[in-house]
């Protein structure tokens, strides 16, 4: 059964820049898994951030950005400020109608 | 605007089934878009457990297949889960959710109800 792969955890400076990878245990994501992802904070129902790789939710702060990283998708963040410490969550469409999500990563701004 | 709302007991005993309606407001279920449920145990991550269409196809986990089963209700414009035969594993957030389908992302999301599986 493939898995999808995230980094447990991150920390990044206020300001800096991070990028958290959405990976698989067997083969390489591309945009035809239409990787999207979510931002959680405590206590709250996840929020989108970005569809489809690289297009971004409305309202989601020009900040965040997706891409396909080698063999990996990614979410950016550039210029992390201290709200964007959350978790955040990957999701991979592996066809055909199944989601699978990975297991997240916890991000701290310090 | 698209809102959705979980409700639904909040304690379940093991063995018996878990029960849950997502109501959709601002948006008629009828007129399209696949609808989920996804669920989270508390302090660990999302797990993705069905989809289902209007129109009746049906998408589930596949580890979670045996046990689920989901409808739609369009005149009361709400979707449901059940989980039958539920152990404490079982005890978790659920979230219901929207999914555009050609893009295959999550949106808006109801803000999530906790279910207790506990005698």
């Amino acid at each position: 059964q493939t898995v999808v792969t995230q980094e447990p955890s991150f920390s990044v400076s206020p300001g800096g820049t991070v990028t958290l990878t959405c990976g698989l245990t067997s083969g390489s994501v591309s945009t035809t898994y239409y990787p999207s992802w979510y931002q959680q904070t405590p206590g709250q129902a996840p929020r989108t951030l970005i569809y489809s790789t690289n297009t971004r939710s409305s309202g989601v702060p020009d900040r965040f950005s997706g891409s396909i990283l080698g063999n990996k998708a990614a979410l950016t963040i550039t210029g992390a400020q201290a709200d964007d410490e959350s978790d955040y969550y990957c999701v991979l469409y592996m066809t055909p109608g199944i989601w699978v999500f990975g297991g997240g990563t916890k991000v701290t701004v310090l | 605007q698209v809102q959705l709302q979980e409700s639904g007991p909040g304690l379940v005993k093991p063995s018996e089934t878990l029960s849950l309606t997502c109501t959709v407001s601002g948006y008629s279920i009828s007129s399209g878009y696949f609808w989920g449920w996804i669920r989270q145990p508390p302090g660990k991550g999302l797990e993705w457990i069905g989809s289902i269409y209007h129109s009746g196809s049906i998408y589930y986990n596949p580890s979670l297949k045996s046990r689920v089963t989901m409808s739609v209700d369009t005149s009361m414009n709400q979707f449901s889960l059940k989980l039958s035969s539920v152990t404490a594993a079982d005890t978790a957030f659920y979230y219901c959710a929207r999914i555009t389908y050609a893009t295959n992302w999550f949106d808006p999301w109801g803000q999530g109800t906790l279910v207790t599986v506990s005698s």
